[in-house]
C-alpha cells in the first residue's frame, strides 16, 4: 500500500518564477492538507483541501494556492516566488478530519530552494 | 496567535538513558496532542498521540506525560538507542476549525550515542 507521494522530490527556482507541486494522497485518503517546512523550524500549515475546495488556509499569501482533483490528488502552486519561500514542502493526506480522523500521513516532501 | 513551544532545541543521550522533550502550549481550543519522529530525507511519521483527558499514554518505550492545567506534555524515551536518533515534533490540533489543523513545535534533534 503506497503512502503519500509527492513529486518533485527537489527543485531549484529563480526568483519571480512559478512553481507546481503535486501530491498523491495515502489509498483511501479523501483530505490533503499541504505544509510549509524552513530549515531547522516545525511544519507550518498552509492549506487543506477536501471535496475539491480550499477548506481552511493557514497565515499565507494568495501567492500561494491549490487544487484538489477528483481522485483525491492535489496541487500547490507558488506565484512570484521569493527567497523566503525556499522550505520543504509537505503533504499530509488523511481522511475527513471534521468527521473525527486523526492521523495525518506526511509524504517524504518536495525541497524547494529559491535563488 | 496559536503556539506550541518545544524545548530542547537539541538534545544528546547515551544509549540506554532517558531522553525528555517538553512542550506548552495556550490555546484551550487544542484537543489532540501527537507527537512526529522524522528523519533526514523523510517527512514526519506520527510516534504517538494523547488527548487531554487523560494525563499518561505508553506505547512501548515511548511515554506521553501531558498536563491540563498547566497547559504542557512532554515525551519521554525509555531505553534511548541510536535508531532514535531523529528529530522530534510535538504538536497541537485545533478543535475550532473545520481542517483540524495541527500546529507544530520547532523540534527537538535528538542523538543517541552508543
Amino acid at each position: 500500500d503506497a503512502g503519500v507521494t509527492q513529486s518533485p522530490t527537489h527543485l531549484i527556482k529563480t526568483r519571480g518564477q512559478q512553481v507546481t507541486l503535486r501530491c498523491s494522497p495515502k489509498s483511501g485518503h479523501d483530505t490533503v492538507s499541504w505544509y510549509q517546512q524552513a530549515l531547522g523550524q516545525g511544519p507550518q500549515f498552509i492549506f487543506q483541501y477536501y471535496e475539491e475546495e480550499e477548506r481552511q488556509r493557514g497565515n499565507f499569501p494568495d501567492r500561494f494556492s491549490g487544487h484538489q482533483y477528483p481522485n483525491y490528488s492535489s496541487e500547490l502552486n507558488v506565484n512570484a516566488l521569493l527567497l523566503g519561500d525556499s522550505a520543504l514542502y509537505l503533504c499530509a493526506s488523511s481522511l475527513d478530519p471534521a468527521s473525527g480522523a486523526n492521523v495525518l500521513t506526511f509524504g517524504a516532501g518536495s525541497r524547494l530552494t529559491v535563488l | 496567535q496559536q503556539q506550541v513551544k518545544q524545548s530542547p532545541q537539541s538534545l544528546i543521550v547515551q544509549k540506554g538513558g532517558i531522553s525528555i522533550i517538553n512542550c506548552a502550549y495556550e490555546n484551550t481550543a487544542f484537543d489532540y496532542f501527537p507527537w512526529y519522529q522524522q528523519f533526514p530525507g523523510k517527512g514526519p511519521a506520527l510516534l504517538i498521540a494523547i488527548r487531554p483527558d487523560v494525563s499518561e499514554k505508553k506505547e512501548g518505550r515511548f511515554t506521553i506525560s501531558f498536563n491540563k492545567s498547566a497547559k504542557q506534555f512532554s515525551l519521554h524515551i525509555m531505553d534511548s538507542q541510536p535508531g532514535d536518533s531523529a528529530t522530534y515534533f510535538c504538536a497541537a490540533r485545533d478543535a475550532t476549525g473545520s481542517a483540524r489543523q495541527l500546529t507544530f513545535g520547532s523540534g527537538t534533534q535528538l542523538t543517541v550515542l552508543p
